[in-house]
């Protein structure tokens, strides 16, 4: 089976730096992806890794770590509009995608 | 360029009854995967589907069920609804399948409610 862990909530001040952590197990691996999801909205796709190594788009980083079965998100200058459900996600075996329950972002002044 | 749509936005049903959801993908997508999100968790991974195959399949009864059209739209049935069916059922496509590296965009879903 599949599992991933991340931490509920996470509170940061605005123009901050905030790292979202996921560490999974699961049997077969092909790539981790993080989405995010405002309120009432659509997740919306952020970043997909499938190596080792950091992957950076704009504000947004996300980091792979096989060997430890671990990844992160970065988000960098932070904005209040940041605030959201993060969910990372696992692209695993047998064609299945198991995202996480995901981290509550709050961004204050 | 539209997004990926869906319909109905919003349903409610009884106990026991059947309903089907629909999902028009973005243009040039060929999978589809359908998932399922109760409030205040993750998607659940129900079907995904590809060159209108079945390619994978979640923890899902059978009384879920899907398929996909040549158009590559796609419909999501549910038979004998539970009250436990609650919940937002959201459609993503991607280009190919969705562990290469193509990501996913999903659909504003539909939110279904069984009395």
């Amino acid at each position: 089976g599949q599992s991933l862990e991340q931490p509920s909530e996470v509170t940061a001040v605005e123009g901050a730096i905030v790292q979202i952590n996921c560490t999974y197990q699961t049997s077969g691996f092909y790539g981790l992806s993080w989405y995010q999801q405002h309120d009432g909205g659509a997740p919306t796709f952020l970043s997909y890794n499938a190596l080792d190594g950091l992957e950076e788009t704009g504000r947004f980083s996300s980091f792979l770590s096989r060997s430890d079965s671990y990844g992160y998100l970065l988000l960098q200058e932070l904005q209040m509009k940041d605030s959201a459900s993060y969910f990372c996600a696992v692209h695993g075996g047998y064609q299945k995608v198991t995202f996480g329950t995901g981290t509550k972002l709050q961004v204050i002044p | 360029d539209a997004g990926v749509t869906q319909s109905p936005t919003h349903l409610i049903k009884t106990r026991g009854q059947q309903v089907t959801l629909r999902c028009s993908p973005i243009s040039g997508h060929k999978s589809v995967s359908w998932y399922q999100q109760v409030l205040g968790q993750g998607p659940q991974f129900i079907f995904q589907y590809y060159e209108k195959e079945e390619r994978g399949r979640g923890n899902f009864p059978d009384r879920f069920s899907a398929r996909q059209f040549p158009n590559y739209s796609s419909e999501l049935n549910v038979n004998a609804l539970l009250l436990g069916d609650s919940a937002l059922y959201l459609c993503a496509s991607s280009l190919e399948g969705p562990f290469f590296d193509q990501p996913q965009h999903f659909g504003d879903g539909t939110r279904l409610s069984i009395l």
